[in-house]
């Protein structure tokens, strides 16, 4: 059974600094996927990662994934509020649908 | 493309009673998941199909729900009878073969 975990579940940070969230799961995964979710809306897609090794960045926001290790990070840079939301990761794909990843909290303090 | 719809938005029913979800995919995407969201136990796969058909729903919790794809462009998830414990964020989404997955805005459902 894929099992996926990230850490923090909640981080509180200041503007203008750097973090990352980490993403774990426990068998092998196609693919590794980001979203994010504002309070009382959707999950909005921000990365597919397909393969290892993969990077890819939108504004602040940059993703990794390293299939060896089973892990994939979501790096914040120099955080701005509009940031604050939750994030989530998932794996597996395919017609299988995904398995998520408890979330992290992320607010984002001026 | 309107991407995923599903309706409605917000649910309020007395416990025992029956309620349904509806939800029409992307068109052109042939796969269709329906996850449950709450605090509790986060994000969790219902139940999904391929091309129509369920292939796999395991992550139903009980036999009270029950789900149905009747053609490409809609499926509906039922709760008969209700429970507050069935009280949540239900949501859909649809995939091309898993390609990337697009999800509906969801239904808050509230059992009282």
């Amino acid at each position: 059974e894929l099992k996926v975990e990230q850490n923090p579940l909640f981080l509180s940070m200041q503007e203008g600094k750097n973090y990352t969230i980490y993403c774990n799961y426990s068998t092998t995964s196609d693919r590794l996927y980001w979203y994010r979710q504002d309070p009382g809306k959707s999950l909005e897609s921000l990365f597919v990662l397909l393969s290892n090794g993969a990077v890819k960045q939108e504004g602040r926001l940059m993703a990794s994934l390293d299939t060896k290790a089973r892990l994939s990070t979501l790096h914040i840079t120099a955080a701005v509020h509009d940031l604050s939301a939750t994030y989530f990761c998932a794996a597996g794909g395919g017609a299988d649908g995904l398995t998520f990843g408890k979330g992290t909290h992320l607010i984002i303090q001026p | 493309d309107a991407g995923v719809i599903q309706s409605p938005r917000h649910e309020v029913t007395e416990m025992g009673q029956e309620v349904t979800l509806r939800c029409k995919p992307i068109s052109g995407h042939n796969s269709l998941f329906w996850y449950r969201q709450t605090m509790m136990r986060g994000l969790e796969l219902l139940i999904y199909f391929n091309n129509n058909v369920p292939i796999d729903d395991s992550g139903m919790p009980e036999d009270r729900f029950s789900a149905k794809m009747p053609n490409a462009s809609f499926s509906t998830l039922k709760i008969q009878p209700s429970e507050p414990r069935d009280s949540a964020v239900y949501f859909c989404a649809s995939s091309f073969s898993g390609s990337g997955y697009t999800f509906g805005s969801g239904t808050r459902l509230t059992v009282v």
